[in-house]
């Protein structure tokens, strides 16, 4: 498998639920990062993993949780979330972690929280 | 002052038409500067990247003027297909590494 992929592609959790998502890349790239992307929004930069090792946490609320076990995986764990955190949710990779090259993302979690 | 700003549209053009997207940015230390696409539903998916001198990928042109920050995206003999929303993104510093700052985008319909 190619590309950079994520799962679930949807997710409906309420908000007292605990829940994982996951990305995987297989571009041997070494930077990894989450985004969220919310209605009429433009995309937000939530995490950066470089070589494994998390270089940005763009103020991000503690009630999502990244973990990077490997240049190749990226989670983002979810707990007790509040119904804005409705949104799309996507991964994406880069060859360093500057981006100079750009991202490729993968296809994105949509999640809904009620 | 948003840190990418464009025009959200949409444009709706017939086939065949040329169309232009412009896009200014606020960071003056932004260094690289691409095109996304976006289909609706669909993860964003690079188009170009913007070189200084101006670069021509097919039917697609994209200009960058610094001195003014402002970039541009031209597409000539619209398809169908170029049906999309199209996202100005350029990097910015930050602590220690360059983010992607991405624009709302720009959607347009190209009509038969």
């Amino acid at each position: 498998e190619t590309g950079v992929t994520q799962t679930p592609r949807h997710l409906v959790m309420g908000m007292t639920n605990k829940k994982s998502l996951k990305c995987e890349q297989h571009l041997g790239h070494n930077a990894m990062y989450w985004y969220k992307q919310s209605a009429k929004k433009p995309l937000e930069l939530m995490f950066v993993y470089s070589l494994e090792e998390r270089v940005e946490n763009n103020s991000v609320p503690s009630r999502f949780s990244p973990e990077c076990p490997n240049s190749s995986h990226l989670f983002l764990h979810l707990h007790t979330l509040q119904p804005e955190d409705s949104a799309l949710y996507l991964c994406a990779s880069s060859q360093d972690g500057i981006g100079l090259a750009g991202y490729t993302f993968g296809s994105g979690t949509r999640l809904t929280v009620v | 002052r948003k840190e990418v700003e464009q025009d959200p549209g949409p444009f709706n053009v017939p086939e065949g038409a040329t169309v232009a997207f412009n896009c200014t940015y606020s960071n003056s230390a932004s260094q690289s500067f691409f095109w996304y696409r976006q289909d609706c539903r669909k993860e964003p998916k690079l188009l170009m990247s913007v070189y200084s001198s101006g670069n021509e990928d097919g039917r697609f042109t994209a200009q960058l003027n610094r001195a003014s920050q402002y970039i541009s995206l031209l597409i000539r003999d619209s398809k169908l297909s170029d049906s999309a929303t199209y996202l100005c993104v350029v990097t910015a510093p930050d602590t220690g590494f360059q983010k992607l700052v991405f624009g709302t985008g720009t959607r347009l319909l190209v009509s038969p």
